[in-house]
Protein backbone atom coordinates (compact mmCIF):
# COMPACT_ATOMS: atom_id res chain seq x y z
CA UNK A 1 0.00 0.00 0.00
CA UNK A 2 1.08 3.55 0.13
CA UNK A 3 2.82 5.19 2.26
CA UNK A 4 3.12 9.33 2.20
CA UNK A 5 5.86 11.25 3.98
CA UNK A 6 4.95 14.66 4.52
CA UNK A 7 7.05 17.49 7.06
CA UNK A 8 7.38 19.24 9.15
CA UNK A 9 4.48 18.10 11.73
CA UNK A 10 4.66 21.41 13.25
CA UNK A 11 4.80 24.65 12.02
CA UNK A 12 4.99 27.93 13.51
CA UNK A 13 5.62 31.12 11.18
CA UNK A 14 5.13 34.93 10.98
CA UNK A 15 2.85 36.36 9.19
CA UNK A 16 4.65 37.57 5.63
CA UNK A 17 7.50 34.89 5.85
CA UNK A 18 7.48 31.89 2.86
CA UNK A 19 6.07 28.42 2.80
CA UNK A 20 6.89 25.35 1.57
CA UNK A 21 5.69 21.87 2.52
CA UNK A 22 6.80 18.90 0.82
CA UNK A 23 5.34 15.29 0.71
CA UNK A 24 6.59 12.41 -1.04
CA UNK A 25 4.68 9.46 -1.83
CA UNK A 26 6.09 5.66 -1.80
CA UNK A 27 4.74 2.30 -2.99
CA UNK A 28 2.65 3.54 -6.23
CA UNK A 29 3.76 4.95 -9.50
CA UNK A 30 1.79 8.37 -11.67
CA UNK A 31 -0.31 8.59 -8.18
CA UNK A 32 -2.37 11.71 -8.47
CA UNK A 33 -1.58 14.00 -5.27
CA UNK A 34 -3.67 16.13 -3.71
CA UNK A 35 -3.40 18.93 -0.82
CA UNK A 36 -5.75 19.24 1.79
CA UNK A 37 -6.39 22.41 4.66
CA UNK A 38 -8.24 22.00 7.82
CA UNK A 39 -9.38 25.19 9.65
CA UNK A 40 -9.49 24.22 13.60
CA UNK A 41 -13.03 22.50 13.94
CA UNK A 42 -13.89 22.50 10.51
CA UNK A 43 -13.87 20.33 7.17
CA UNK A 44 -11.17 19.57 4.37
CA UNK A 45 -10.93 21.88 2.05
CA UNK A 46 -9.34 20.90 -1.41
CA UNK A 47 -6.89 23.04 -2.30
CA UNK A 48 -4.38 21.87 -5.02
CA UNK A 49 -4.28 18.56 -7.15
CA UNK A 50 -2.27 17.01 -9.36
CA UNK A 51 -2.48 13.87 -12.12
CA UNK A 52 1.12 14.30 -13.21
CA UNK A 53 4.17 16.31 -13.27
CA UNK A 54 4.19 19.37 -13.88
CA UNK A 55 0.02 19.71 -13.81
CA UNK A 56 -1.05 21.62 -11.07
CA UNK A 57 -5.04 22.70 -10.83
CA UNK A 58 -6.19 24.68 -8.42
CA UNK A 59 -9.65 24.71 -6.33
CA UNK A 60 -9.32 28.20 -4.49
CA UNK A 61 -7.76 31.41 -5.35
CA UNK A 62 -5.33 32.75 -2.61
CA UNK A 63 -1.59 32.88 -2.05
CA UNK A 64 -0.59 29.50 -1.95
CA UNK A 65 0.50 27.47 -5.07
CA UNK A 66 1.61 24.47 -5.75
CA UNK A 67 4.46 22.29 -7.37
CA UNK A 68 5.14 19.30 -8.49
CA UNK A 69 8.83 18.57 -9.92
CA UNK A 70 8.61 14.51 -9.81
CA UNK A 71 6.17 11.72 -10.04
CA UNK A 72 5.91 11.24 -6.06
CA UNK A 73 7.08 14.70 -4.47
CA UNK A 74 4.01 17.26 -4.07
CA UNK A 75 5.08 20.74 -2.79
CA UNK A 76 2.87 23.61 -0.96
CA UNK A 77 4.57 27.38 -0.75
CA UNK A 78 3.84 30.73 0.00
CA UNK A 79 5.87 33.95 -0.93
CA UNK A 80 4.20 35.64 2.05
CA UNK A 81 1.79 33.85 5.28
CA UNK A 82 -1.15 35.46 5.73
CA UNK A 83 -3.06 34.65 9.21
CA UNK A 84 -5.61 33.26 7.39
CA UNK A 85 -3.53 30.39 6.22
CA UNK A 86 -3.52 28.87 9.97
CA UNK A 87 -4.57 24.91 9.48
CA UNK A 88 -3.83 21.46 9.53
CA UNK A 89 -2.08 20.95 6.21
CA UNK A 90 -2.78 17.37 4.76
CA UNK A 91 -1.17 15.87 1.44
CA UNK A 92 -3.12 13.13 -0.21
CA UNK A 93 -1.91 10.21 -2.93
CA UNK A 94 -4.31 8.34 -5.16
CA UNK A 95 -3.41 5.72 -7.67
CA UNK A 96 -4.68 6.72 -11.11
CA UNK A 97 -7.69 4.60 -11.72
CA UNK A 98 -10.53 6.44 -10.90
CA UNK A 99 -12.18 6.03 -7.42
CA UNK A 100 -9.66 4.06 -5.64
CA UNK A 101 -9.47 5.52 -2.46
CA UNK A 102 -7.00 8.30 -0.74
CA UNK A 103 -4.28 7.89 1.39
CA UNK A 104 -3.59 10.79 3.68
CA UNK A 105 -0.08 12.05 5.01
CA UNK A 106 0.04 13.04 8.78
CA UNK A 107 -0.67 16.60 8.38
CA UNK A 108 1.50 19.17 8.87
CA UNK A 109 -0.04 22.06 11.88
CA UNK A 110 0.74 25.75 10.77
CA UNK A 111 0.25 27.89 12.83
CA UNK A 112 0.63 32.09 11.21
CA UNK A 113 1.29 34.46 13.94
CA UNK B 1 -18.68 21.71 -9.05
CA UNK B 2 -19.26 19.03 -6.53
CA UNK B 3 -20.70 20.23 -3.27
CA UNK B 4 -21.32 18.33 -0.52
CA UNK B 5 -24.19 18.75 3.32
CA UNK B 6 -22.82 16.66 5.69
CA UNK B 7 -25.49 16.86 9.19
CA UNK B 8 -25.20 17.24 12.06
CA UNK B 9 -22.41 18.56 12.54
CA UNK B 10 -22.18 17.49 16.54
CA UNK B 11 -23.84 14.18 17.58
CA UNK B 12 -23.86 12.23 21.44
CA UNK B 13 -24.78 9.50 21.60
CA UNK B 14 -24.64 6.82 24.77
CA UNK B 15 -22.69 4.00 24.70
CA UNK B 16 -24.98 1.44 22.81
CA UNK B 17 -26.84 3.00 21.28
CA UNK B 18 -27.06 3.53 17.01
CA UNK B 19 -25.29 6.90 14.98
CA UNK B 20 -26.37 7.88 12.23
CA UNK B 21 -24.73 10.67 9.80
CA UNK B 22 -26.67 12.08 6.48
CA UNK B 23 -24.75 13.93 3.45
CA UNK B 24 -26.09 15.20 0.38
CA UNK B 25 -24.21 15.39 -3.10
CA UNK B 26 -25.12 17.82 -5.74
CA UNK B 27 -23.26 16.42 -8.92
CA UNK B 28 -25.30 13.61 -10.02
CA UNK B 29 -21.78 12.41 -12.19
CA UNK B 30 -20.29 11.30 -9.26
CA UNK B 31 -20.12 7.95 -8.43
CA UNK B 32 -18.01 7.13 -5.47
CA UNK B 33 -18.93 7.72 -1.90
CA UNK B 34 -15.77 7.22 0.53
CA UNK B 35 -16.60 7.81 4.22
CA UNK B 36 -13.40 8.95 6.57
CA UNK B 37 -12.83 8.80 10.14
CA UNK B 38 -10.33 11.24 12.22
CA UNK B 39 -9.53 11.00 15.89
CA UNK B 40 -8.15 14.05 17.34
CA UNK B 41 -4.40 15.40 15.53
CA UNK B 42 -4.37 12.54 13.10
CA UNK B 43 -4.68 11.80 9.80
CA UNK B 44 -7.99 10.70 8.05
CA UNK B 45 -8.66 7.00 7.68
CA UNK B 46 -10.69 5.41 5.20
CA UNK B 47 -13.59 3.44 6.90
CA UNK B 48 -15.86 2.32 4.09
CA UNK B 49 -17.03 3.14 1.06
CA UNK B 50 -19.67 2.64 -1.39
CA UNK B 51 -20.07 2.84 -5.30
CA UNK B 52 -23.33 4.30 -7.12
CA UNK B 53 -24.00 0.98 -8.40
CA UNK B 54 -24.55 -0.52 -5.23
CA UNK B 55 -27.53 0.43 -2.61
CA UNK B 56 -26.20 -0.47 0.91
CA UNK B 57 -22.66 -1.98 2.37
CA UNK B 58 -21.93 -3.57 5.74
CA UNK B 59 -18.67 -3.92 7.52
CA UNK B 60 -19.13 -5.21 10.98
CA UNK B 61 -20.61 -2.59 13.21
CA UNK B 62 -20.57 0.01 9.93
CA UNK B 63 -23.38 0.31 7.25
CA UNK B 64 -23.19 2.86 4.56
CA UNK B 65 -26.64 3.14 2.37
CA UNK B 66 -27.16 5.14 -0.95
CA UNK B 67 -29.82 6.86 -2.79
CA UNK B 68 -28.88 7.86 -6.08
CA UNK B 69 -32.37 9.35 -6.83
CA UNK B 70 -32.10 11.59 -3.67
CA UNK B 71 -28.49 12.22 -3.97
CA UNK B 72 -28.23 11.03 -0.43
CA UNK B 73 -25.95 8.65 1.51
CA UNK B 74 -25.39 7.79 5.28
CA UNK B 75 -23.27 6.62 7.58
CA UNK B 76 -24.71 3.80 10.15
CA UNK B 77 -22.72 2.44 13.46
CA UNK B 78 -24.88 0.30 15.45
CA UNK B 79 -23.28 -0.66 19.27
CA UNK B 80 -21.45 2.09 19.18
CA UNK B 81 -18.24 2.10 21.91
CA UNK B 82 -16.37 5.30 23.55
CA UNK B 83 -13.67 4.18 20.70
CA UNK B 84 -16.16 5.24 17.98
CA UNK B 85 -15.53 9.04 19.09
CA UNK B 86 -13.96 10.73 16.45
CA UNK B 87 -14.91 13.32 13.66
CA UNK B 88 -16.56 11.25 10.19
CA UNK B 89 -16.12 12.72 6.96
CA UNK B 90 -18.49 11.62 4.56
CA UNK B 91 -17.38 12.73 0.56
CA UNK B 92 -17.77 12.19 -2.94
CA UNK B 93 -15.79 11.70 -6.25
CA UNK B 94 -15.93 13.22 -9.53
CA UNK B 95 -16.88 11.17 -12.59
CA UNK B 96 -12.97 11.37 -13.67
CA UNK B 97 -12.15 10.03 -9.78
CA UNK B 98 -9.69 12.95 -9.58
CA UNK B 99 -11.11 14.95 -6.90
CA UNK B 100 -12.76 13.94 -3.54
CA UNK B 101 -15.25 16.69 -2.52
CA UNK B 102 -15.37 16.00 1.61
CA UNK B 103 -18.24 17.07 4.03
CA UNK B 104 -17.76 19.58 6.97
CA UNK B 105 -17.42 16.68 9.35
CA UNK B 106 -19.30 15.33 12.20
CA UNK B 107 -18.48 15.45 15.85
CA UNK B 108 -19.30 12.18 17.60
CA UNK B 109 -19.15 11.77 20.93
CA UNK B 110 -19.73 8.44 22.36
CA UNK B 111 -20.42 8.60 25.77
CA UNK B 112 -19.54 5.53 28.54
Amino acid sequence: SQTIHQWPATLVQPVGSPLSLECTVEGTSNPNLYWYRQAAGRGLQLLFYSVGIGQISSEVPQNLSASRPQDRQFILSSKKLLLSDSGFYLCASRTGAANEKLFFGSGTQLSVL
Amino acid sequence: GENVEQHPSTLSVQEGDSAVIKCTYSDSASNYFPWYKQELGKRPQLIIDIRSNVGEKKDQRIAVTLNKTAKHFSLHITETQPEDSAVYFCAASDTGGFKTIFGAGTRLFVKA
